[in-house]
Order: C-alpha cells, then sequence, then structure tokens
C-alpha cells in the first residue's frame, strides 16, 4: 500500500458527461501528480500540483482540468468525455521538494465511456 | 520533443536467468531515473531509481546504470523468480519538471 488513495476505483458513464476523480495523497506529501494509462499504453502524464500550485503541465487536453486543495487532495475534472477518454487514471504523490522526485502512484480510477 | 524509448517491449525469461531492460532519454537537462514496477490491476510501484551524479546503484537482485553520455540507462534483475513478472517501466524527470515514461516491458518469468 502506496498510502495515495483514488476514488472512485471504476467509473462508467456516457460520452459528453463529466466526471470527478480525487486523489489523496501521502501523508507530508506536498505534491500530487495525474497520469493517463491507455489499454496497452504507457503512462501520460498531464499534470502536477506542489502545495496548491500548478507545477508542470503534460499532454493534458483542454477538456481536461485539475485542482488541488489547501487539504492537498486533488481533484481531475474530465468534461464532454468521448470514447476515447476511456483509460486508467493514475495519480501519484511526492514530497514535492527540488531533490527528491520519488513518486508514490495510487491504485488508480478506471473510467469507461461507453 | 522530450521522449523516452524503452525495449524490448515484451522479454521472456527462465527463472534463475537474468534479464536486461534498456531506455534511451532525450533530454539532456534529466537528472533523475525511475525504475517502476506495474502488476495486474495495481498502480506502478517505484523499485530503484538513480540520480545524474551516479553511474550505478544496486539493490539486492536489482541493478540499474547510467549513461550519462550516450542518455541510456538499464535495469538489470538476477536470479529472476516467478513474482517477478510484471510490466516494467523506466522514466527520466526532465529539465521541465515533467517525468517522461517509457512505454513498458512485460517481463515474463517462466517456472
Amino acid at each position: 500500500d502506496s498510502g495515495v488513495t483514488q476514488t472512485p476505483k471504476h467509473l462508467i458513464t456516457a460520452t459528453g458527461q463529466r466526471v470527478t476523480l480525487r486523489c489523496s495523497p501521502r501523508s507530508g506529501d506536498l505534491s500530487v501528480y495525474w497520469y493517463q494509462q491507455s489499454l496497452d499504453q504507457g503512462l501520460q502524464f498531464l499534470i502536477q500540483y506542489y502545495n496548491g500550485e500548478e507545477r508542470a503541465k503534460g499532454n493534458i487536453l483542454e477538456r481536461f482540468s485539475a485542482q488541488q486543495f489547501p487539504d492537498l487532495h486533488s481533484e481531475l475534472n474530465l468534461s464532454s468525455l468521448e470514447l476515447g477518454d476511456s483509460a486508467l487514471y493514475f495519480c501519484a504523490s511526492s514530497v514535492g521538494t527540488a531533490s527528491q522526485h520519488e513518486q508514490y502512484f495510487g491504485p488508480g480510477t478506471r473510467l469507461t465511456v461507453t | 520533443g522530450e521522449n523516452v524509448e524503452q525495449h524490448p517491449s515484451t522479454l521472456s525469461v527462465q527463472e534463475g536467468d537474468s534479464a536486461v531492460i534498456k531506455c534511451t532519454y532525450s533530454d539532456s537537462a534529466s537528472n533523475y531515473f525511475p525504475w517502476y514496477k506495474q502488476e495486474l490491476g495495481k498502480g506502478p510501484q517505484l523499485i530503484i531509481d538513480i540520480r545524474s551524479n551516479v553511474g550505478e546503484k544496486k539493490d539486492q537482485r536489482i541493478a540499474v546504470t547510467l549513461n550519462k553520455t550516450a542518455k541510456h540507462f538499464s535495469l538489470h534483475i538476477t536470479e529472476t523468480q516467478p513474482e517477478d513478472s510484471a510490466v516494467y517501466f523506466c522514466a527520466s524527470y526532465t529539465g521541465g519538471f515533467k517525468t517522461i515514461f517509457g512505454a513498458g516491458t512485460r517481463l515474463f518469468v517462466k517456472a
């Protein structure tokens, strides 16, 4: 158990809908990262937050947005969903200092868009 | 742009043999190189990492080597066991605060 929690575990929704994925980092970690893993694909970095502020952006679509709250939990919002958005979404956390990048991953949320 | 290439995509070895997975990165500013193991239905788990000021690091049966000049790093697993079967990802942490992952290697260890 990495200490990172993600909810829900599974999500099934229809095209055009909007969903919110939630992540709670390990105790003491200030950075939260979001990744997308499509079937048989590697991990695509979406976005990173550090202590409430956006730190880095990857290949995140404009239909997707994220935020990190004062209690450090994070939410990833996916809107106008398309079939191609079906994937595993992972959250990871790290201490977040400049010299410590070790990321600890949650169990993921499996999103199915029908 | 930033890229990490990982080979092979699939690797099958006999129990007790060694397994080697290789990665090449493109961003010369990359300074941190983790390796992750992902078992079916689980999130990736960090198994070993290396920083750019170190050439080799070992942890029991797992070792990682880094060649900064060639922008190349490798994972070595010795005395493989069936429980080593999983997908392994290499990654590089770039100067732009991004972690770029390789496409993954599916390792099968046959008993």
